[in-house]
């Protein structure tokens, strides 16, 4: 069965500094990764999947299958960045592809 | 576009009462999801529809939980008879057929069980 794992419930950094939230999974097959974010009072929402190898608010992230890993990183965080990142797995083909399993979430709070 | 409308957007009920839940998606999105939030953990799918079939549900406690989604657009969540372990955020989210991937969420609607 696939899982996501997210080390850190919580992450503060200061405006400016270097920010990577980790995410690892587990699957055998071959899984999409995606990371969704809920700011404040705001509905869950994608921010990147790693098939679009795509940058989004200044965040980037790799898919490293040798290390089962897929963290998310930012060089110069922001304020608006605070938010509940959570990172989520699915795989292609079959019947319920599309079915997303979500890690724990991070806390992330970026200080002025 | 409107997004995905969910309602009542706070309930509370006693233990062993029944509540239900309801969806409207995304237009033209033929994929429904819902997931059950329990506080400090990530939504946990319950049930995946695919116009009006269910696509999967092998997370839905059956024993309590039902949902319909009987003319391919919106849905109904159930839970009956509530339990203290089922408070939580409902949450549900809408794709198109096809991109399963991008899922859109609604508000949620918050269950507290007393």
């Amino acid at each position: 069965a696939q899982r996501v794992t997210q080390p850190e419930k919580l992450l503060s950094v200061f405006k400016g500094a270097p920010v990577e939230l980790k995410c690892n999974y587990s699957y055998s097959g071959s899984p999409e990764l995606f990371w969704y974010v809920q700011y404040s009072r705001q509905r869950l929402q994608l921010l990147l999947r790693h098939i679009s190898r795509e940058s989004i608010k200044g965040f980037t992230a790799d898919l490293n299958k040798g290390e089962t890993s897929f963290h998310l990183k930012k060089p110069f965080a922001q304020e608006e960045d605070s938010a509940m990142y959570y990172c989520a797995l699915t795989y292609a083909g079959g019947t319920s592809y599309g079915k997303l399993t979500f890690g724990q979430g991070t806390i992330l709070t970026v200080h002025p | 576009e409107a997004g995905v409308a969910q309602s009542p957007r706070y309930k509370i009920i006693e233990k062993r009462q029944s509540v239900a839940f309801w969806c409207n998606p995304i237009s033209g999105h033929a994929t429904l999801y819902w997931y059950q939030q329990i506080l400090g953990q990530g939504p946990k799918l319950l049930i995946q529809f695919q116009n009006n079939g269910v696509v999967d549900d092998s997370q839905l406690p059956k024993d309590r939980f039902s949902a319909e989604r009987l003319k391919g657009v919106d849905s109904t969540l159930k839970i009956q008879p509530a339990k203290l372990e089922d408070s939580a955020v409902y949450l549900c989210a809408s794709s198109f057929y096809g991109s399963s991937y991008e899922q859109y969420f609604g508000p949620g609607t918050r269950l507290t069980v007393t």
